[in-house]
């Protein structure tokens, strides 16, 4: 079976542009998250949706945005990137919203930002 | 809220020898515990979880880990590293009443030969 996809693997963006990342989860999976990973750091957590609706948000200013489509895959739009905005942006995809249900995780975009 | 603190940033060990990392969380309710790892350029793949019921989990690739209500703990254990075993390893917690994962900053384990 395909674990989670994400697309594309690299992206290289100059500061003002916008971006948008693309995920697939696991067939099956009906939820899906973001996280951002800086150099060095520990993943954080930006979104979840659950069944198309957003069930939470991270710490992230309002120039992220993300949804999920009707077949569970969902696209995390960033607009006016800023330098600080370059990270690995992990998709992870769970069987149910619950907490305690373990997230798999694709294999990340690096967005680069100059 | 919860977080996660993971004691060691870098944690150098011998082919064959034990490791353990060390791995404190704070949170003011039931928690759900993980481990995952992560390889250069590549996702994160789980570990091994803890939800309830035995405080001894057992993961993929030899690992264990022990959950301590009383000292906030879920170090991670193995009792013999391999070099495939050099990556990233991340601790992290959910909550109850809390949708996301927090993660610590990360343990990296370097295997010599």
């Amino acid at each position: 079976d395909a674990g989670v996809t994400q697309s594309p693997t690299h992206l290289i963006k100059t500061r003002g542009q916008h971006v948008t990342l693309r995920c697939s989860p696991i067939s099956g999976h009906k939820s899906v998250s973001w996280y951002q990973q800086v150099l060095g750091q520990g993943p954080q957590f930006i979104f979840q949706y659950y069944e198309k609706e957003e069930r939470g948000r991270g710490n992230f200013p309002d120039r992220f945005s993300a949804r999920q489509f009707p077949n569970y895959s969902s696209e995390l739009n960033v607009n006016a990137l800023l330098l600080g905005d370059s990270a690995l942006y992990l998709c992870a995809s769970s069987f149910t919203d619950s907490n305690n249900s373990p997230l798999h995780f694709g294999n990340g975009t690096r967005l680069t930002v100059t | 809220a919860q977080s996660v603190t993971q004691l060691d940033s870098q944690v150098p060990v011998f082919e064959e020898a034990p490791v353990e990392l060390r791995c404190n969380y704070s949170s003011s309710v039931s928690v759900y515990l993980f481990w995952y790892v992560q390889y250069p350029n590549q996702g994160l793949q789980l570990l091994l979880k803890y939800l309830s019921g035995s405080t001894l989990v057992k993961g993929i690739n030899g690992f264990e880990a022990e959950f301590n209500k009383s000292q906030t703990s879920f170090h991670l254990r193995k009792p013999s590293v391999h070099i495939s075993d050099t990556a990233e390893y991340f601790c992290a917690v959910s909550s109850s009443n809390d949708y996301k994962l927090s993660f610590g900053a990360g343990t990296t384990v370097t295997v010599r030969a």
